[in-house]
C-alpha cells in the first residue's frame, strides 16, 4: 500500500529560524513529489515539484530535496516569517495517482 | 490563466438531504480529480477522470457518491443522501503534463460542506 507521512505533525518557531518539514513514502516507484501549502479555509498552492530524476529544487526561501532510494523529500525554509504560516502538505506522484501525506501545520511567531 | 474553478464556497444542508458540488478545470487539462479533505487530515482521492472517462473511483462511495464530467470539461461531484461523516471540504484539481510522466496538479479553493 502506498503510504505518506510527514513529521512533525504541527511545528511552532520563532520567526527568522530556519526550518525543516519532512515527508516520508512506503513505495519508492515515484514519478515525482510535489509540495503544496494550505493556509486555512482555501485550497492548495504549489510550491515546489520535484521529477524522480532529480535531487532537490529551489524557488526563493523554499528548498525540496528527494532521496527516492530512502523514500524520503524534505522541504526547508529559510529566514521563516509569520506570512509562512500555514499547513504544508507532500503529495508523491504515482503513475496519474497522488497520494498525499496529512501535512505539517506550520505557526511562525513575530 | 485562469485556475481551477468551484462552486459553491460553503454548503449547510441536513443529514439524509443531497448536494452537488460543480468544478471547471483549467482550459486544456485533460484529468481532473475530486478529493475529500476531513479536518486535520491529508486529501484523500475519491475520483479521477481522464477526459470524459472514469481512471480511478476506487474509494469512492458509490452507494451515496457519484460524479460524472460530461465533454470532458465540467464535473459535478453528488452526495445523496448525505451523512454526518460527509462534513469535509471538497477539492477538485486538475493536472496538466509537464514532460513524459510528470504531472503538475492545481487545485481549486474548496467547498466546505457540513452535514447537520
Amino acid at each position: 500500500k502506498q503510504e505518506v507521512t510527514q513529521i512533525p505533525a504541527a511545528l511552532s518557531v520563532p520567526e527568522g529560524e530556519n526550518l525543516v518539514l519532512n515527508c516520508s513514502f512506503t513505495d519508492s516507484a515515484i514519478y515525482n513529489l510535489q509540495w503544496f501549502r494550505q493556509d486555512p479555509g482555501k485550497g492548495l498552492t504549489s510550491l515546489l515539484l520535484i521529477q524522480s530524476s532529480q535531487r532537490e529544487q529551489t524557488s526563493g526561501r523554499l528548498n525540496a530535496s528527494l532521496d527516492k532510494s530512502s523514500g524520503r523529500s524534505t522541504l526547508y525554509i529559510a529566514a521563516s516569517q509569520p506570512g509562512d504560516s500555514a499547513t504544508y502538505l507532500c503529495a508523491v506522484h504515482y503513475g496519474q495517482n497522488f497520494v498525499f501525506g496529512p501535512g505539517t501545520r506550520l505557526s511562525v511567531l513575530p | 490563466e485562469a485556475g481551477v474553478a468551484q462552486s459553491p464556497r460553503y454548503k449547510i444542508i441536513e443529514k439524509r438531504q443531497s448536494v452537488a458540488f460543480w468544478c471547471n478545470p483549467i482550459s486544456g487539462h485533460a484529468t481532473l480529480y475530486w478529493y475529500q479533505q476531513i479536518l486535520g487530515q491529508g486529501p484523500k482521492l475519491l475520483i479521477q477522470f481522464q477526459n470524459n472517462g472514469v481512471v480511478d473511483d476506487s474509494q469512492l462511495p458509490k452507494d451515496r457518491f457519484s460524479a460524472e464530467r460530461l465533454k470532458g470539461v465540467d464535473s459535478t461531484l453528488k452526495i445523496q443522501p448525505a451523512k454526518l461523516e460527509d462534513s469535509a471540504v471538497y477539492l477538485c484539481a486538475s493536472s496538466a503534463r509537464l514532460a513524459g510522466p510528470t504531472y503538475e496538479q492545481y487545485f481549486g479553493p474548496g467547498t466546505r460542506l457540513t452535514v447537520t
